[in-house]
């Protein structure tokens, strides 16, 4: 079975800042992780994924996330955050990459707050 | 990626009726799925919807409250029936293609009932 843990679910950082948003997970298997972003009344949006290639993951507007297995983490970052970044983010688990059982399993989701 | 589309995108509705939504993709998919995003939550997903056969529910969802059809590879649609107030919720479709891990999602339909 599968499952993501995020730890916060609330993160308020100024404008220009650093953004540390902390996901940690359960796999039975390898797993793929993903960071969604929801934009307020708007549907998901990929940010980054992470497929067993390099454990740093580059992502769109500036994210990154770094796979540790031995943490068993997948910590979603930015080093500056923009008033545009306000959103939910959720941190999503796949066991099986791309055949066989393809369920997400999404975090509980963390809310960004930018403080100007 | 592909371009999804959901119809409607929003919704008012009274207790004991149904609502049809309709998930348009611009290209054909190999797997459709729909989820629920109660308010203030996660997304929990409902069913796989299949091509040509019957959707595969998750645990907690049935067929009878949430008939899914897919008649082909680019269209699928999701009943909510004999909706009651905790029927409130959005409800998304997304999309895999075979061989790809990641999902692409539609903007997503906002249903309340009263």
């Amino acid at each position: 079975a599968q499952s993501v843990t995020q730890l916060d679910s609330h993160v308020s950082v100024s404008e220009g800042t650093p953004v540390l948003l902390r996901c940690n997970y359960s796999s039975s298997y390898s797993p793929s992780l993903f960071w969604y972003v929801q934009h307020p009344n708007k549907g998901l949006q990929l940010l980054l994924k992470y497929t067993s290639a390099a454990t740093l993951v580059k992502g769109i507007n500036g994210f990154e996330a770094e796979f540790k297995k031995s943490e068993t983490s997948f910590h979603l970052t930015k080093p500056s955050a923009h008033m545009s970044d306000a959103a939910e983010y959720f941190c999503v688990v796949s066991d099986v990459q791309g055949f066989g059982n393809e369920k997400l399993t999404f975090g509980t989701g963390t809310r960004l707050t930018i403080i100007p | 990626s592909a371009v999804i589309s959901q119809k409607p995108s929003r919704d008012i509705c009274q207790r004991g009726t149904s609502l049809t939504i309709q998930c348009q993709v611009d290209s054909q998919v190999t797997m459709m799925f729909w989820y629920r995003q109660q308010p203030g939550q996660s997304l929990t997903l409902i069913a796989t919807a299949n091509q040509g056969s019957e959707a595969t529910y998750e645990s907690g969802f049935v067929i009878d409250k949430f008939p899914i059809s897919r008649p082909n590879l680019t269209f699928s649609t999701l009943t909510v029936s004999n909706m009651s107030p905790e029927d409130s919720s959005i409800y998304l479709c997304s999309v895999k293609e075979q061989g790809a891990s990641e999902q692409f999602f539609g903007p997503g339909t906002r249903l309340t009932v009263l």
